[in-house]
């Protein structure tokens, strides 16, 4: 069966400083990664999945399939990047989301 | 584009009873899949529905069930409500069904079971 592990459930940083979510996966075929966001009070959406391989609001992330994961990074955290960070897997045929249980990332002036 | 929206946005409900939850997907979408989300387990797959068949179906006793009608329009019902049923029930659509459609979630229902 398929697990998603996100190892911390708060993270805070300074506003400027790097940010670095973890994602650790486990799951024996070829998943497709996803991050997910929820700011306050918003829906969960969609932020970057690994098959476009693209910057969304300066957040990158990279599946490592040898470490199995998909760490979320950011440069330099902005206030507005304050949210809850969900990493989920797709197993492929579906929309069948496994979602690890989230980070709460708090970005300080 | 009107978002996907989900009825009602609060229940309570007693230990035993039944409830049924509404979700409108985003027009133009087929498929639809339902999650719940609750502290300790945090989100968990329920099922998807996609031109009115299940296609997926996660870890969850029979007691939820859902359909979906030929407008795309789903509805997930719980019978026999118990306790540890208490939580936020997401609904998520999608243009297709398949992991390169991206999901648009809806607000949620949150469920009181007392």
């Amino acid at each position: 069966a398929q697990r998603v592990t996100q190892p911390e459930k708060l993270l805070s940083v300074f506003k400027g400083a790097p940010v670095e979510l973890k994602c650790n996966y486990s799951y024996s075929g070829s998943p497709e990664l996803f991050w997910y966001v929820q700011y306050s009070r918003q829906r969960l959406q969609l932020l970057l999945r690994h098959i476009s391989r693209e910057s969304i609001k300066g957040f990158t992330a990279d599946l490592n399939k040898g470490e199995t994961s998909f760490h979320l990074k950011k440069p330099f955290a902005q206030e507005e990047d304050s949210a809850m960070y969900y990493c989920a897997l797709s197993r492929g045929g579906g929309n069948k989301l496994t979602f690890g249980t989230g980070t709460q990332l708090k970005v300080e002036l | 584009k009107a978002g996907v929206t989900q009825t009602p946005r609060y229940l309570i409900k007693t230990r035993g009873q039944q409830v049924t939850l509404s979700c409108s997907p985003i027009s133009g979408h087929r498929s639809v899949s339902w999650y719940q989300q609750t502290p300790g387990q945090g989100l968990q797959f329920l099922f998807e529905y996609f031109s009115e068949t299940q296609r997926n179906k996660g870890n969850f006793p029979g007691r939820f069930s859902g359909r979906q009608f030929s407008n795309s329009r789903s509805e997930m019902n719980v019978s026999t409500l118990e306790l540890g049923d208490s939580a936020l029930y997401l609904c998520a659509s999608s243009f297709s069904s398949g992991s390169s459609y991206e999901q648009y979630f809806g607000p949620g229902t949150r469920l009181t079971v007392t």
